[in-house]
């Protein structure tokens, strides 16, 4: 079974542009969800999707967004870049569907810089 | 809102010994689960060990356990018998009602001496 597939591993930026990340869950797996890890912060909730809803929103500026396909795949977008979104964002998908946490599977993560 | 505190941001072991990580939490909810996540070097973020908070018994998964104090809101990780492939971030973290909204911890790094 494959795992969770995000893509580009890595992009490098400028300031004032935008990018798009892609998250592949496993197949079956309906949430999906995004986090921003970094030095400073650590890991933080950006938002969760199921069945291409959002559910759940962490506390990150308007201009992160994010989308669920039919196909449970996701993509986050982020605009207007700053040198502090310089960060791994990592995807994870779970099973669950609805409730308490479940296990989440993470994928290897998407490494942007913003030069 | 929740919180998770891990207060060790770096643990070394020997190898073959034992390594307790300690990790605390605060919420004012009565379901939730607790999770010990580890992210080896460049590679992705694995699920190590998961507690249910209704659950009064200690999860166990092969040589890591944990030590689950619901009252003190406390929830210690230990590995045993400690073995290279060990070595890693450990996140401590937290899930509600919310879904897979998880509130992490700062991590733990554990270096393994051989």
């Amino acid at each position: 079974k494959a795992g969770v597939t995000q893509t580009p591993r890595y992009l490098i930026k400028t300031r004032g542009q935008q990018v798009t990340l892609s998250c592949s869950p496993i197949s079956g797996h309906r949430s999906v969800s995004w986090y921003q890890q970094t030095p400073g912060q650590g890991l933080q909730f950006l938002f969760e999707y199921f069945s291409e809803t959002q559910r759940n929103k962490g506390n990150f500026p308007g201009r992160f967004s994010g989308r669920q396909f039919s196909n449970s795949r996701s993509e986050m977008n982020v605009s207007t870049l700053e040198l502090g979104d310089s960060a791994l964002y990592l995807c994870a998908s779970s099973s669950l569907t609805s409730g308490v946490s479940g296990e989440l599977f993470f994928g290897e993560g998407s490494r942007l810089t913003v030069l | 809102a929740q919180t998770v505190t891990q207060s060790q941001p770096e643990m070394s072991v020997q190898e073959a010994e034992t390594v307790t990580l300690s990790c605390t939490y605060d919420t004012s909810e009565s379901d939730y689960y607790l999770f010990w996540y580890k992210q080896p070097p460049s590679r992705q973020m694995i699920l190590v060990i998961r507690q249910e908070a209704y659950k009064q018994q200690n999860a166990t998964e092969n040589r890591f356990s944990v030590n689950f104090q619901k009252a003190a809101k406390s929830f210690s990780l230990k590995i045993s018998d400690s073995q290279l492939g060990d070595a890693a971030m450990y996140f401590c973290a937290y899930g509600g009602a919310a879904g897979n909204k998880l509130t992490f911890g700062g991590g733990t790094r554990v270096l393994v001496k051989p």
